[in-house]
């Protein structure tokens, strides 16, 4: 089992829809990063969080340390939203902090 | 504005041949990292370095190398030894030790033909 899940894998929607995107992980964590990455490949950092809330224009992420859970919401959604979601979560190590990343999801947003 | 540069964004190369992707930032981290990413997989760990002139193997350096001779700096060569060089390369940097904000460069699509 991966220590990073994240659900679901794919996910289409059409615009103007709320999208949710969860991300599940089994180990102690300092902070979680959200990465949005585009077609073509280029990575684009979204939010980092530690605990609580963090808002960005149209993006909401949320995190809640005990349950080991976070979620990345999308309002009112638009084709331009469309790429892979990635989280990734940091832990600190005596050799230094390390991040593992989950697989991704596939959002498309349909016009 | 600080950040990493990756460049450049798309790369071919002939098989056999080695290749070295650029890495460098301006935030004076001290650690930096590089990833693998294959397609329906999480990006993997292949090198990082927590300091000048030292570096560590990741999950999966086999058919890779790096160098780290200065503190903004940490190219990776993909040599060919490295059985399926095709994937995109990211790389990331932290200040280090118990700081846990990394920056992330854009990445590097590695085409082998």
């Amino acid at each position: 089992k991966n220590e990073v899940e994240q659900s679901p894998q794919n996910l289409t929607a059409q615009e103007g829809e709320f999208i949710t995107i969860n991300c599940s992980y089994s180990v102690g964590i300092s902070a979680l990063h959200w990465l949005q990455q585009h077609p073509g490949g280029g990575i684009v950092s979204l939010f980092m969080l530690s605990s609580g809330k963090k808002k960005h224009g149209r993006l909401i992420a949320t995190i809640n340390i005990q349950e080991k859970h976070s979620s990345l919401h999308i309002t009112a959604s638009h084709p331009r939203d469309s790429a892979v979601y990635i989280c990734a979560v940091v832990r600190l190590e005596t050799s230094g902090s390390r991040l593992t990343f989950g697989e991704g999801t596939q959002l498309t947003v349909n016009p | 504005d600080g950040g990493i540069t990756q460049s450049p964004k798309y790369l071919f190369r002939k098989e056999g041949q080695n290749v070295t992707l650029s890495c460098e930032q301006n935030l004076n981290h001290d650690a930096m990292y590089w990833y693998r990413q294959d397609p329906g997989q999480g990006l993997r760990l292949i090198y990082y370095s927590q300091i000048v002139n030292d570096f560590q193997k990741g999950d999966i350096a086999e058919g890779y190398s790096v160098s780290r001779e200065k503190k903004e700096s940490f190219p990776l060569t993909v040599t060919s030894a490295q059985k399926n060089p095709t994937a995109f390369y990211l790389c990331a940097s932290t200040k280090g030790g118990t700081y846990y904000g990394y920056t992330f460069g854009s990445g590097t699509r590695l085409t082998v033909v």
